[in-house]
């Protein structure tokens, strides 16, 4: 079955450290989110790509964090500098468009900044 | 005022039992609507899309009243195998992101 893969599946590091997480989404999909969840806020959305293009990233707090789709096979999320407060799992997705898009997700990365 | 509320639980239900969640959305200009389905550390996963004139799947009907900006799913013959996060989730028009709710919780026990 084609799946959405997230590297790392965990990811501990100290406050200050840069974090990268990678996708893979499916081959043909043309749409990639990066969503966050917590338990206070569940899943928000940190930005949306179509075609490789950004269309929305106002979810995510820009003076630390950037998404970016280097070509179609990945995408990255970085935090730079990090903090305690970025602990949460980012989720990765990935989808045909269209109003009816289904979202196929990624296993998640699992993060703790200490 | 959250995009998209729903009560979060836990619903604890015993086997065989009918459960029904609710969610409501604030814009009325949504445009589609769906429910997934979340597992103890697990990605969600799509459960099915909700239409206007409802919809069946199997165990499960989900019913959209668009008048009162509410979804709902309800779950006939519960399973153990049913315990899991429902993630109610609406889509504003073509070209922006789903929306998710926080979630209901439900636990199916024998």
């Amino acid at each position: 079955d084609a799946r959405v893969t997230q590297t790392p599946r965990h990811k501990v590091t100290e406050m200050g450290q840069e974090v990268t997480m990678r996708c893979q989404p499916i081959l043909g999909h043309n749409t990639v989110f990066w969503y966050r969840q917590t338990m206070m806020q569940g899943l928000e959305l940190l930005a949306y790509f179509r075609n490789r293009a950004p269309l929305d990233d106002s979810g995510m707090p820009k003076d630390r964090f950037s998404a970016e789709m280097p070509d179609a096979t990945l995408a990255t999320l970085k935090i730079q500098p990090s903090e305690p407060r970025d602990s949460a799992v980012y989720f990765c997705a990935s989808g045909f468009g269209g109003i009816e898009e289904k979202l196929f997700f990624g296993s998640g990365t699992q993060l703790s900044v200490l | 005022r959250k995009e998209v509320e729903q009560d979060p639980g836990p619903f604890n239900v015993p086997e065989g039992a009918t459960v029904a969640f609710n969610c409501t959305y604030s814009n009325s200009a949504s445009q589609s609507f769906f429910w997934y389905r979340q597992d103890c550390r697990k990605e969600p996963k799509l459960l099915m899309s909700v239409y206007s004139s409802g919809n069946e799947d199997g165990r499960f009907t989900a019913q959209l009243n668009r008048a009162s900006q509410y979804i709902s799913l309800l779950i006939r013959d519960s399973k153990l195998s049913d315990s899991a996060t429902y993630l109610c989730v609406v889509r504003d028009q073509a070209g922006t992101a789903l929306i998710f709710g926080k979630g209901t919780t439900l636990s199916v026990s024998s």
